[in-house]
This record gives structure tokens, sequence and C-alpha cells, in this order.
């Protein structure tokens, strides 16, 4: 069964505090992406790799990092979060493994909270 | 002028009812066209999507997009308690490894 796996599904954190939420799938696609989610201000691409060792800027990569060492995994790092940083963050492949795809397979998502 | 326009809802109607969800856009460029549906606690899930100006149909579910008024529809006739969930539209520009660029989202209420 084709899957985005995202870890933790929740994580409460304070102001500076460095944290990884880790992204998985089993698909074997190039392409992967992070969105956030906010009220009001839908869905946006944060960051987004075509392939191992190929990253780049998606609409809001501001205090974000990502890296992508092996086709698998895709992992969100926050160096340094900050309140305005909480949301709910998803993970995606499109189906088809590449990038210009309009069918994305989401994650579950990740809820974070920056006190 | 926003890229999407989606009015966010609540959307609430009787059970059976047809139902129409709206999106327009300014982007010439999107390709396209999608509706993705999010039930609470989930990831977005592909709906339906059209590549073209015109209707397409799937079950009680019919798409239709108008790129001539950058104006996309869904209606989901017979509705049910089960379709309760948000609606988003979303938009591709078909060049390079952009991602999708989505409407905020309907919040969708089907009333038993």
């Amino acid at each position: 069964e084709a899957q985005v796996t995202q870890n933790p599904r929740y994580l409460i954190t304070v102001t500076g505090k460095k944290l990884t939420v880790t992204c998985s799938q089993n698909m074997n696609h190039e392409y992967m992406s992070w969105y956030r989610q906010d009220p009001g201000l839908g869905l946006r691409q944060i960051y987004y790799s075509m392939n191992v060792e190929v990253t780049d800027k998606g609409d809001v990569p501001e205090g974000y990092k990502v890296s992508r060492k092996e086709k698998r995994n895709f992992p969100l790092i926050l160096e340094s979060p900050s309140p305005n940083q909480t949301s709910l963050y998803f993970c995606a492949s499109p189906t088809a493994g590449q990038g210009n795809t309009y069918e994305q397979y989401f994650g579950p998502g990740t809820r974070l909270t920056v006190t | 002028q926003k890229e999407v326009e989606q009015d966010p809802g609540p959307l609430s109607v009787p059970e059976g009812a047809i139902v129409s969800l709206n999106c327009t856009y300014s982007n010439s460029a999107f390709q396209y066209f999608m509706w993705y549906r999010q039930y609470s606690r989930k990831g977005p899930e592909l709906l339906m999507y059209t590549y073209s100006s015109g209707n397409k149909e799937d079950g009680r579910f019919t798409a239709q997009v108008d790129k001539s008024s950058k104006y996309i529809s869904l209606f989901i006739r017979d509705s049910q308690p089960s379709d309760s969930a948000t609606y988003l539209c979303a938009f591709l520009s078909g060049g390079g490894a952009d991602g999708l660029t989505f409407g905020k989202g309907t919040h969708l209420i089907i009333q038993p």
C-alpha cells in the first residue's frame, strides 16, 4: 500500500528549541514536498525536492530547512522555532513520482505548537 | 488581487441537496484544475481533476472548468452526511516543479 508517513503527529515545543519532523514514502518517488496549513491562509508549499540532494524553496521557506539524503526520506527542520510556525504540516509526494503532476498524496499531518 | 478565491463557508445543507462549490483564479498559466477533499484530522485527498474547460463527471460529483472566466466549480448531487468535509480547489501551472496552489477551502456540512 502506498504510504506517506510523518512523525511525530503532534508536537508542543518552546521557542528556539530545534526540532525535526520526519517524512517517509514507500513509493520510490523522486519528488517530495512540505506544506503548511493555516486557518484563513490555506495550504502553502514550504520546500520541495525533485530528487536526492536536490531541494528548492517553495512559497514560504523562511525559518525552515530540509535535507534529502535518500529517496524515501525528506525531513523538515526548524532550527529555531518561533510561535508563528505553529501550524499543521503535511508532507506530500505525487502519485506518479514526478513533480509536474496534479495528484499529490499527502501524509497524515503533524500539528506543531510553538510556545 | 489574490491568486485564488474560495468562500470558506461553512456551507450547511440538508441531506440529498445539490451542493455547488466554487473558486475563481487569476493565473492564466494554470493548466490543471483539481478538487481535494479533506476530512477532519486527515491530509487532503484528490477528488477530481480536469485539464481543460468543460465538465467531468464521476458518480455524484461533477467538476466544471470555465477557463475564459477563470472559474471552476464542483457539484455534488444527492449529498450524504459522509460528504461533510473541507473541499479545497487546487491549481497547477504544468511547467517545472511548482507545487499546487490551493484555495483556502470550503467547509461543507451535510445535515442528516
